[in-house]
């Protein structure tokens, strides 16, 4: 079965500080992955997926999310962040059955 | 992007009665739509998954009694959490697949349900 692990749970951060979340997943076969991002009441949304070819994805926002296959790994980045980019972020992994399994979440805070 | 939509957003209710959450999907038809909960400050624990016009599959854990799941179109899903007591308040959020079938999953804006 396919589970997906995100190390930080919760990080604040100061505006223009960089970012990097971290994302890993347990599958061995073709995965298809996600950052969705939940911001202060309003619903998920899509940040940015990767399903083949560059393992650098560009997302909405200046967002980028780096599949390393090697490491099963898919760490979401923003150089430098803003203080709208304070939301709760999900990895998640989508393989073989193609029912998106969910990260616990990681909760940013950006301080002004 | 697609558009899904759930009803109600926020619902209260007294302990024993039932509640109906509805999910549509607004410009697009989806086969396969998936039922999530949310408790605080965790990731989403899918509980079942949705399919027009066949029986939902639930995953381990879920009660199908407890909490029934129509999907009678193309673009509604319902959820009926029949009985409700405290402990079944939460976050519940629907998404759908649109049938292009990216893998890519458009949600709701969840609907927060207390059981007084």
């Amino acid at each position: 079965a396919q589970s997906v692990s995100q190390h930080n749970h919760h990080v604040i951060l100061s505006e223009a500080a960089s970012l990097e979340l971290g994302c890993n997943y347990s599958y061995g076969g073709t995965v298809n992955l996600f950052w969705y991002v939940q911001y202060p009441g309003q619903h998920l949304q899509l940040l940015l997926k990767y399903f083949s070819g560059d393992p650098l994805v560009k997302g909405i926002k200046g967002f980028e999310a780096e599949f390393i296959k090697s490491k099963f790994s898919f760490n979401l980045r923003k150089p430098s962040v803003q203080w709208s980019d304070t939301a709760e972020y999900f990895c998640a992994v989508n393989a073989g059955s193609y029912i998106p399994t969910f990260g616990r979440g990681t909760s940013l805070i950006v301080h002004p | 992007g697609a558009v899904v939509s759930q009803h109600p957003s926020r619902v209260i209710c007294k302990s024993g009665t039932s509640v109906k959450i509805e999910c549509r999907s607004l410009d697009f038809q989806a086969t396969t739509m998936f039922w999530y909960r949310q408790f605080p400050k965790q990731s989403l624990m899918l509980m079942a998954t949705s399919n027009e016009g066949s029986k939902a599959t639930y995953e381990q854990g879920v009660e199908k009694d407890k909490f029934l799941i129509n999907h009678a179109s193309l673009t509604l899903s319902t959820l009926t959490v029949t009985s409700a007591h405290p402990e079944d308040s939460s976050f519940y959020i629907c998404s759908a697949r649109d049938r292009g079938d990216t893998g890519e999953l458009f949600f709701g804006e969840g609907s927060r349900l207390t059981v007084l």
